[in-house]
């Protein structure tokens, strides 16, 4: 059974710094991982897809790198600002599951201070 | 264009009542995901519908919780005689997936949360 694990649980930054969040899978047979943001009573808004064939996406200030041979991958977030408060959350696409089921860790929270 | 929506947004039941939480994906999307969440966790599988068919509902927690999408677009997910562990946030995705090997993003929903009192 494919278990996604983030650390750490929360994360609380002075603007301006990088931001790392780390996200480890114990399955590498995924067909990609997909990183999503979470506001307080929200829902997902998807940030970045990478597929099992590449090592990583940008977009914009964020950077995802994958490994699949190690189980993880990170998310990186330059110049962190307030607006970037928020949960992370990273989900595995299991390539068994029958139409492409999410399997999510339990989420960073961050949290950016002015 | 529209994006996943869901409805009630928010839903209060006392233990025993019975719930159906709506699902209205994105327009042409093949495929439809219930997830649950728990306070401070992420979300977990519930069940998924490729049109109409419901290909898989092994995250259903119990026979109380059942899922139809009868003409392949909304989708209806139904608890019965709510319990106080059923109290969470449920998100209903869609996506473009038909099959095959390549995977397609999945977008999600605002989520029903629903208190059991």
């Amino acid at each position: 059974k494919q278990e996604v694990t983030q650390i750490p649980a929360a994360l609380s930054v002075p603007e301006g710094e990088n931001l790392v969040l780390n996200c480890s899978f114990t399955d590498s047979a995924i067909y990609n991982l997909q990183w999503f943001r979470q506001d307080p009573g929200k829902g997902l808004t998807s940030l970045l897809l990478i597929q099992s064939s590449q090592r990583e996406q940008t977009s914009g200030r964020l950077n995802a790198s994958l490994d699949k041979s190690s189980g993880r991958s990170t998310l990186y977030i330059a110049a962190s600002q307030p607006g970037d408060s928020a949960t992370y959350l990273c989900a595995a696409h299991m390539i068994k599951a029958a139409g492409n089921k999410l399997t999510f860790g339990g989420g960073t929270r961050v949290l950016v201070k002015p | 264009g529209a994006g996943v929506s869901q409805s009630p947004r928010y839903k209060v039941a006392k233990r025993g009542q019975d719930v159906a939480l709506r699902c209205d994906p994105i327009s042409g999307h093949v495929s439809l995901f219930w997830y649950q969440q728990a306070l401070g966790q992420g979300p977990e599988f519930l069940t998924y519908f490729q049109n109409e068919a419901q290909l898989d509902k092994s995250g259903l927690p119990s026979d109380r919780f059942f899922a139809e999408r009868p003409e392949g677009s909304v989708s209806t997910l139904k608890i019965q005689r709510t319990q106080q562990e059923d109290s969470a946030v449920y998100l209903c995705a869609s996506s473009l997936f038909r099959g095959g090997t390549v995977s397609y993003e999945q977008y999600f929903g605002p989520g029903t949360r629903l208190t059991v009192t």
